[in-house]
C-alpha cells in the first residue's frame, strides 16, 4: 500500500518570504499522480498544484511550484512571495493512475503566515 | 473546477437518531464518488468508494451497516449515518470524480458537513 509522509506538523513563514512544505511517498508503481491540497479554516479542500509521475519537469502555479524527485520519492511544495491567505492546512496527496484510484492523504503541516 | 455540493452544511442530532448527508456534482456526471471523515487537527480519512449504480466499497474499519452510502445517480451520492453516537460526531467530506476523457479524471471536493450527535 502507498503511504505518504509530511513530517512538518507546523510551519510559520513572513509575509513575502519564501517556504518549502516537505512530503515523501512509498510506492512500487512507476506512473502516478501527486498533489498538494490546501485546507483553509472554511475546511474546503483547493487543489493546489498536481504533479504527473512520467514527466520529469517540476510543475508550477503561479506562486507555487513542486520540486520532484522521483528516485528519491520527495515531493516538496514550495510558495513564494507568501501572503496572509496562504496561512493554511497543506495535505500533500498521491494516487495512482486508472479511475478507480484514490487519493492517500499525508497528515498535513499546518502553514501560518506572519507579518 | 467543477462544483461539488454538500447538504446539510451542519447537524446537531440526539444519540440514537439517523442522519442522512446529500453531496451533488452540480455541473459534471460523476461516476465516481468519495466519503471522507476528519476528526480535527487530522487528516481526511477515507471512509469509502462508490460508483453510480453499484454498492459502495467500505475501507477496511468502516461499518457498512453504520454508514449506509447510496450512489444512486450520476450526480448525487448520500451517506446516511444510522443509530449516531457521540463518536460519530465528526466532519464529514464528500468528493466526485467524473470522466473527462484522459486518465486523469481530476477529484472535487464537497464543502463538508460537520455532523454534532448530542
Amino acid at each position: 500500500a502507498q503511504t505518504v509522509t509530511q513530517s512538518q506538523p507546523e510551519m510559520s513563514v513572513q509575509e513575502a518570504e519564501t517556504v518549502t512544505l516537505s512530503c515523501t511517498y512509498d510506492t512500487s508503481e512507476s506512473d502516478y499522480y501527486l498533489f498538494w491540497y490546501k485546507q483553509p479554516p472554511s475546511r474546503q479542500m483547493i487543489l493546489v498544484i498536481r504533479q504527473e509521475a512520467y514527466k520529469q519537469q517540476n510543475a508550477t502555479e503561479n506562486r507555487f511550484s513542486v520540486n520532484f524527485q522521483k528516485a528519491a520519492k520527495s515531493f516538496s511544495l514550495k510558495i513564494s512571495d507568501s501572503q496572509l491567505g496562504d496561512a493554511a492546512m497543506y495535505f500533500c496527496a498521491y494516487r495512482n493512475t486508472g479511475t478507480a484510484s484514490k487519493l492517500t492523504f499525508g497528515t498535513g503541516t499546518r502553514l501560518q503566515v506572519t507579518l | 473546477g467543477a462544483v461539488v455540493s454538500q447538504h446539510p452544511s451542519w447537524v446537531i442530532c440526539k444519540s440514537g437518531t439517523s442522519v442522512k448527508i446529500e453531496c451533488r456534482s452540480l455541473d459534471f456526471q460523476a461516476t465516481t464518488m468519495f466519503w471522507y471523515r476528519q476528526f480535527p487537527k487530522q487528516s481526511l480519512m477515507l471512509m469509502a468508494t462508490s460508483n453510480e449504480g453499484s454498492k459502495a466499497t467500505y475501507e477496511q474499519g468502516v461499518e457498512k451497516d453504520k454508514f449506509l452510502i447510496n450512489h444512486a445517480s450520476l450526480t448525487l451520492s448520500t451517506l446516511t449515518v444510522t443509530s449516531a453516537h457521540p463518536e460519530d460526531s465528526s466532519f464529514y467530506i464528500c468528493s466526485a470524480r467524473g470522466l473527462d476523457g484522459g486518465s486523469y479524471n481530476e477529484q472535487f471536493f464537497g464543502p463538508g458537513t460537520r455532523l454534532t450527535v448530542l
